[in-house]
């Protein structure tokens, strides 16, 4: 069966510092990899998607980056963290190739910013 | 731009009563729709996905309907239980691939 893993579960960062999450998927192969945020009081937010190693697209500008070095790796950074980059990270996966098939999300990374 | 609503925003009932969440969405050009759990501090779990062509789907005691053309969705679930509290989340699924646009959720609680 499939399993997505991230980490850490939580982190707290001082404004400035930079940040690297780490999200893996076990079981299946080529998957399309998201990166989410939800904020307090708001929905989920896509930052980032990939269907591919190497290929990111981003949905809204930000202060952060993803990067897929590996089929079923997939990272969220950023150089110098803001206080709007606090909030809950969740990683999903769905089947490659299909589009609109069910995603599965990640247990989440809660990241305070200070 | 698609816009997602869940009403109500919470709602608290007793045990074993029947309930309905609803969900609203502006644009019904949608590939499917799909309805998620999330537990305090959690990540989410897929409850039931709907797709375009579909009028409803079920898994155990939840239900879920789409009418596409008038914009809306509702997750029936029934015989409520206390585990059954958590925030339900909305999504539907069009235009470019990776867009699933959320609701903020209902936060549902069942008194025991």
């Amino acid at each position: 069966s499939q399993t997505i893993h991230q980490w850490p579960a939580t982190l707290v960062q001082p404004v400035g510092s930079p940040l690297s999450l780490e999200c893996t998927v076990e079981g299946t192969s080529n998957p399309n990899l998201y990166w989410y945020r939800q904020a307090a009081g708001r929905g989920l937010q896509l930052l980032f998607y990939s269907v591919g190693i190497g290929q990111i697209s981003s949905e809204v500008p930000q202060n952060l980056s993803a990067s897929r070095p590996q089929d079923r790796q997939f990272i969220l950074s950023s150089k110098k963290l803001l206080l709007s980059d606090s909030g809950f990270y969740l990683c999903a996966w769905s089947g490659g190739g299909v589009l609109a098939d069910t995603q599965y999300f990640g247990p989440g990374t809660r990241l305070t910013v200070l | 731009k698609q816009e997602v609503t869940q009403i109500p925003a919470a709602l608290s009932v007793p045990e074993g009563e029947n309930l309905v969440l609803n969900c609203s969405f502006t644009d019904s050009a949608i590939y499917n729709l799909q309805w998620f759990r999330q537990d305090p501090g959690k990540g989410l779990t897929s409850l039931l996905l709907i797709q375009s062509s579909q009028r409803e789907q079920t898994s155990g005691r939840l239900n879920a309907s789409l009418d596409k053309s008038s914009g809306r969705s509702t997750l029936y679930i029934a015989a409520s239980q206390p585990g059954d509290s958590a925030t339900y989340l909305c999504a539907v699924y069009g235009g470019s691939q990776g867009n699933l646009i959320f609701g903020k959720g209902t936060k549902l609680s069942v008194k025991p």
